[in-house]
């Protein structure tokens, strides 16, 4: 079955960067685009941008474009997001999504999701 | 401010259909397919319908998505208390080249 499992909680001061990760099993990874979105607290979801897990092509979001990086390694089937030049405001939890072969057809339906990695901004 | 307006709150009792809308624009509601889903705290989200009006298999054939012109709805039927759970709408923009949420709503179980 398909799963996809993040990295653990992280910590960290404003104005440094953060790098999540999320290890894909169960599906053919090089088909699929992995989504990044997160959650802040009190707030609703948005989606920051994905990458294509065959051509390594990433779509940011405007408003992450120059703080985010996504990239992923095809050997360990693991797709990172890194958010640099940290705020406050980032304390959210991320995930990654993906449709995979799944029933969903459309760039903004995912039928598989990582657990979710809280970030912790804070000085 | 999302792209996509919610109402943030909807209610209602065991039993009773609940409708909630989704209100967007001719960039992404009105040309792209909509998509429902169901978030829990702790849980990662769930879709509830995709491509506008279509159920995945294994969720209750209570849950509907529909659409028309720029604004799409969830209704769901038959409230239960496990429904209580944050809902959000997403579409694909193209303006935006982006995807974009509704701003969620919040529904609870009376």
């Amino acid at each position: 079955q398909v799963q996809l499992v993040q990295s653990g909680a992280e910590v960290k001061k404003p104005g440094a960067s953060v790098k999540v990760s999320c290890k894909a099993s169960g599906y053919t990874f090089t088909g699929y685009n992995m989504n990044w979105v997160r959650q802040a607290p009190g707030q609703g979801l948005e989606w920051m941008g994905r990458i294509n897990f065959n051509t390594g092509v990433t779509k940011y979001a405007q408003r992450f474009q120059g703080r985010v990086t996504m990239t992923r390694d095809t050997t360990i089937t693991t797709a990172y997001m890194e958010l640099s030049w940290l705020r406050s405001d980032d304390t959210a939890v991320y995930y990654c999504a993906t449709n995979a072969g799944g029933y969903c057809t459309s760039t903004s339906c995912y039928t598989y999701w990582g657990q979710g990695t809280l970030v912790t901004v804070s000085s | 401010q999302s792209v996509l307006t919610q109402s943030p709150s909807a209610s209602g009792t065991p039993g009773q259909r609940v409708t909630i809308s989704c209100s967007g624009s001719t960039s992404n509601v009105g040309s792209n397919a909509v998509n429902w889903y169901q978030h829990l705290p702790g849980t990662a989200p769930k879709v509830l319908s995709y491509s506008n009006n279509q159920r995945p298999s294994g969720v209750p054939d209570r849950f509907s998505g529909s659409k028309s012109g720029t604004s799409a709805s969830l209704a769901i039927s038959g409230l239960q208390s496990e429904d209580e759970a944050d809902y959000y709408c997403a579409a694909w923009d193209d303006s935006l080249n982006a995807v974009v949420f509704g701003g969620g709503t919040k529904l609870t179980v009376l």
